[in-house]
């Protein structure tokens, strides 16, 4: 099956810093990709829908300007988390939906996620 | 989407089946039934979709009732890897793709 990778799979930043995480789509084109976060023992929240060349779609709620999204190609978006705090910390998840996939269980494939911690 | 509503926790014997159910009374005729799980510390992971027919494959099958109103997933020789929290996603399939994760049910499987 399709893979989606993650990169860093955990970080560890300075309150203040700004960390980008990347998704990638190995083996196939993602026409879009999504952005979740999940606090401990909590469930997944979708926070943007990047797609490729446009800007992203944020969830209510979610600050754009501090969640800087970039999906410049087919196969890679970034999540940039800037002047972190401690209260970003969380499990950051990406999926991507490959580019003119069937629906089903080609919908989206989920990365590992990527454990930050802001200090 | 329509709601979902999943006991939060259950246990089940290792190479028993496992019958997960969820309840979505207010769904509509053009909304699915997804179903996801999530190993702990991993990206969710699909396991089944179906719309009105009962659906198989190699990791399960899913029963939806003939009103689709509630739906069960079965495991059907649960082992220990299957530990995890599973979701049941009711969605239309629009052009949007979103998946909205509720919090799931979350299966221990006992030796």
């Amino acid at each position: 099956g399709a893979v989606v990778s993650q990169h860093p799979s955990w970080v560890i930043c300075k309150s203040g810093t700004s960390v980008k995480i990347e998704c990638r789509s190995l083996d196939f084109q993602a026409t879009t990709m999504f952005w979740y976060r999940q606090f401990p023992k909590q469930s997944l929240m979708l926070m943007a829908t990047s797609n490729e060349g446009s800007k992203a779609t944020y969830e209510q709620g979610v600050e754009k300007d501090k969640f800087l999204i970039n999906h410049a190609s087919l196969t890679l978006s970034t999540l940039t988390v800037t002047s972190a705090h401690p209260e970003d910390s969380s499990f950051y998840i990406c999926s991507a939906r490959e580019r003119g996939g069937l629906a089903g269980p080609y919908e989206q494939y989920f990365g590992p996620g990527t454990r930050l911690t802001v200090t | 989407d329509a709601k979902t509503t999943q006991p939060p926790s259950m246990d089940c014997a290792e190479g028993r089946a496992a019958n997960l159910p969820c309840n979505h009374s207010t769904i509509s005729g053009n909304e699915y039934v997804y179903w996801y799980r999530q190993i702990h510390s991993q990206g969710p992971q699909y396991i089944i979709h179906g719309l009105k027919n009962n659906e198989t494959n190699e990791m399960a099958s899913l029963i939806i009732t003939e009103d689709r109103k509630s739906s069960t997933l079965i495991l059907p020789h649960a082992t220990l890897r299957d530990t995890a929290v599973y979701y049941c996603i009711v969605r239309w399939r629009s052009n949007d793709y979103k998946l909205s994760f509720g919090a799931g049910t979350t299966v221990t499987v006992r030796a």
